[in-house]
């Protein structure tokens, strides 16, 4: 079974600053990887998703994550935060075969003025 | 980007009383579409998986007689809870794909549902 892991339920970072949200997987199988935003009492919307093509991906909004196989990680980064940042951020696992995404417990960002 | 609705956006209910959920593809045809459930402040829990014209799959722990699914078309899954009690007020969002696990899912904006 899969499993997602994100360290840091709350991440709090000036606006400008470096944004870092982690995420450990498990996966006994290579594993698609994806980052999701959510704002309050909305759905969720992609913001980057891994497929087994390049390591690096680009996501919107500046977003981007890196696969990392031998760390098991595929953490998300922004150069500069901005106000509109703010929101919670899930991490999610999905395997061939089995479509449904796992999901990490989430990390809230909170950026300062 | 492709869109996911659902329906109502919120709802309040008694307890004992059914509630039906609506999640619809706008622009494209979902061949699966997922029901996932969170409560406050904790991520989603994947409740079951439907393909359209067959049964759903429900997880482990997710009562099937209760969380009633139908994916009767490829735009359209309801989700019916059946006899809703406080204890399955959540907030319920449903997910659309149209394709294999490489695919996107499509999140809709989630329902929010109180029962009293």
């Amino acid at each position: 079974a899969q499993s997602v892991t994100q360290l840091g339920s709350h991440v709090s970072v000036s606006e400008g600053a470096l944004v870092l949200l982690r995420c450990n997987y498990s996966s006994s199988v290579p594993p698609y990887l994806f980052w999701y935003v959510q704002y309050p009492n909305q759905g969720l919307q992609l913001l980057l998703k891994y497929t087994s093509a390049a390591t690096l991906v680009k996501g919107i909004n500046g977003f981007e994550a890196e696969f990392k196989k031998s760390e098991t990680s595929f953490h998300l980064t922004k150069p500069s935060a901005h106000m509109s940042d703010a929101a919670e951020y899930f991490c999610a696992v999905s395997i061939a075969g089995r479509r449904a995404l796992t999901f990490g417990s989430g990390t809230r960002l909170q950026v300062q003025p | 980007g492709a869109v996911v609705s659902q329906h109502p956006s919120r709802v309040i209910c008694k307890s004992g009383t059914s509630v039906k959920i609506e999640c619809r593809s706008l622009d494209f045809q979902a061949t699966t579409m997922f029901w996932y459930r969170q409560f406050p402040k904790q991520s989603l829990m994947l409740m079951a998986t439907s393909n359209e014209g067959s049964k759903a799959t429900y997880e482990q722990g997710v009562e099937k007689d209760k969380f009633l699914i139908n994916h009767a078309s490829l735009t359209l899954s309801t989700l019916t809870v059946t006899s809703a009690h406080p204890e399955d007020s959540s907030f319920y969002i449903c997910s659309a794909s149209s394709g294999g696990a490489k695919d996107t899912q499509y999140f809709g904006p989630g329902t929010r549902l109180t029962v009293l």
